[in-house]
């Protein structure tokens, strides 16, 4: 295992599609982060998985986006009716916990999103 | 709530200079994580370094360098001699160290673009 794999690196939506991405972390780590970039800032949290558990959202997820985990291995996430708004990049990360430790994150290439 | 502010926006140096990335940081809690990421062209966030608020000491790795100053909440990056390659946006984050509940999720700056001229 080389590190977080995202699934495609690159999508271009029309205005209105669903659209799917996915996320394989690092086999062993637990953690699994859903974060979204756009042009010139920092990325920002979107939301947090401990195994198969969705534990956190963000308010930046609007009731378009879901996230998933199933069998805590690999995570979609699915935006529904996109808009141009959406257009960014969207990074995951995983990471391993350790009782109440947890290690770094580490992220992947990201899927960037465009919406014409 | 936590902050993390990046104030430089660019940075332009020429090769085998010096740089310093500053990042002033803000949050409640008593224990926490700093992190520098690097985000080459290509888009990936490369870790670069994991700091606990416990400790203070500054840590070197070849060409780069931390200071860490709890009592003016900053965490800066140095590069030492600075090459092409080092060419990217540099990112500080801030992330809770112990929680039972919590999600250590980043809190990141918005970047400083570092250009290095050959």
């Amino acid at each position: 295992d080389t590190g977080v794999s995202q699934n495609p690196r690159h999508k271009i939506t029309k205005r209105g599609q669903n659209v799917t991405f996915r996320c394989d972390p690092i086999s062993e780590h637990n953690r699994l982060y859903w974060y979204r970039q756009t042009l010139g800032q920092g990325p920002e949290f979107l939301t947090y998985f401990q195994n198969e558990a969705q534990l956190e959202k963000s308010r930046l997820l609007s009731d378009r986006f879901s996230a998933e985990r199933p069998k805590g291995s690999f995570s979609t996430l699915e935006i529904q009716r996109t808009e141009q708004g959406d257009s960014a990049m969207y990074l995951c990360a995983s990471s391993s916990s350790f009782g109440s430790m947890n290690t770094e994150a580490f992220f992947g290439q990201g899927t960037r999103l465009t919406v014409v | 709530a936590q902050k993390v502010t990046q104030a430089q926006t660019e940075i332009s140096v020429v090769e085998k200079e010096d740089v310093t990335l500053d990042c002033v940081y803000e949050t409640r809690d008593t224990t926490y994580y700093l992190f520098w990421y690097k985000q080459p062209p290509s888009g990936e966030l490369v870790f670069l370094i994991r700091r606990n608020s416990f400790d203070e000491q500054n840590e070197i790795s070849g060409r780069y360098s931390w200071n860490f100053q709890k009592s003016t909440s900053s965490f800066n990056f140095t590069i030492t001699a600075s090459q092409v390659v080092d060419s990217a946006v540099y990112f500080c984050a801030l992330s809770e160290a112990y929680s039972g509940a919590g999600s250590y999720q980043l809190t990141f700056g918005k970047g400083t673009k570092l250009s290095v001229i050959p």
